[in-house]
C-alpha cells in the first residue's frame, strides 16, 4: 500500500524566511502526490500535484515542490514565508482510484 | 470556494443517535468521496462513489453508510453513535476518477457526540 510521511509535525520560520515542509512517500508503483494545505476551520485546499509531466511542481500562493524518485522525496518550499502561510499542510498519495492516502500534516507557524 | 457545499456544518448530538451528512459535489463532478478528521487517526478515506455507484471503500465502519443519488449529491449515515465519532467529515469531489484528478474538499461537518 501506498504511504506519505511527514517529517515534523510542527515547523516554525520568520516572516520572510525560507519554508521547508518534507513529505516523503512509498509507492510501488509511480505516484501521483499532491500538497493541501488546511487554514483553520476550513476545508483542505489543494497547493499543488505532481502527475510525472515535470519533477518541479509550482503551485498557488508562491509554494513549489519538488519530485526525487532517488529519494522518494517531494518536499515543499516557498522562498519567503507570509503570516498568511500560517496552516496545517498535508501531503498525499493517490491510491487505487484516486483514493487520497494522507501524511499526518505539518503545522506551519509564522512569526513577524 | 471549492464549490463543494455539505451541511450541516455542525452536528450535536447523543451517543446512539443516528445522523446524516449532505454533500453537495462541483456543478459536473461526477466523484464524490468521504473522509474522516479526527486528533488521534488523522484523515482518512471513508468511501468513494462514481456516478450513483460505490467505487471504493476505505477504514469506514459498518455502522456507518452512504450513497450517492441520481442528482450525484451524496448523504452519509452514521448510526449507532459513539463518543469516538465526533470528528470532521469532509466531502471531496473530481470530474472523473484518474489517480491524477485533484479532489475539491467541501468545508466539512464538524460533528460532536455526547
Amino acid at each position: 500500500a501506498q504511504s506519505v510521511t511527514q517529517l515534523g509535525s510542527h515547523v516554525s520560520v520568520s516572516e520572510g524566511a525560507l519554508v521547508l515542509l518534507r513529505c516523503n512517500y512509498s509507492s510501488s508503483v509511480p505516484p501521483y502526490l499532491f500538497w493541501y494545505v488546511q487554514y483553520p476551520n476550513q476545508g483542505l485546499q489543494l497547493l499543488l500535484k505532481y502527475t510525472s509531466a515535470a519533477t518541479l511542481v509550482k503551485g498557488i500562493n508562491g509554494f513549489e515542490a519538488e519530485f526525487k524518485k532517488s529519494e522518494t522525496s517531494f518536499h515543499l518550499t516557498k522562498p519567503s514565508a507570509h503570516m498568511s502561510d500560517a496552516a496545517e499542510y498535508f501531503c498525499a498519495v493517490s491510491e487505487g482510484f484516486q483514493k487520497l492516502v494522507f501524511g499526518t500534516g505539518t503545522r506551519l507557524l509564522v512569526s513577524p | 470556494d471549492s464549490g463543494v457545499t455539505q451541511t450541516p456544518k455542525h452536528l450535536i448530538t447523543a451517543t446512539g443517535q443516528r445522523v446524516t451528512l449532505r454533500c453537495s459535489p462541483r456543478s459536473g463532478d461526477l466523484s464524490v468521496y468521504w473522509y474522516q478528521q479526527s486528533l488521534d487517526q488523522g484523515l482518512q478515506f471513508l468511501i468513494q462513489y462514481y456516478n450513483g455507484e460505490e467505487r471504493a471503500k476505505g477504514n469506514i465502519l459498518e455502522r456507518f453508510s452512504a450513497q450517492q443519488f441520481p442528482d450525484l449529491h451524496s448523504e452519509l449515515n452514521l448510526s449507532s453513535l459513539e463518543l469516538g465519532d465526533s470528528a470532521l467529515y469532509f466531502c471531496a469531489s473530481s470530474s472523473k476518477e484518474g489517480a491524477s484528478d485533484e479532489q475539491y474538499f467541501g468545508p466539512g461537518t464538524r460533528l460532536t457526540v455526547t
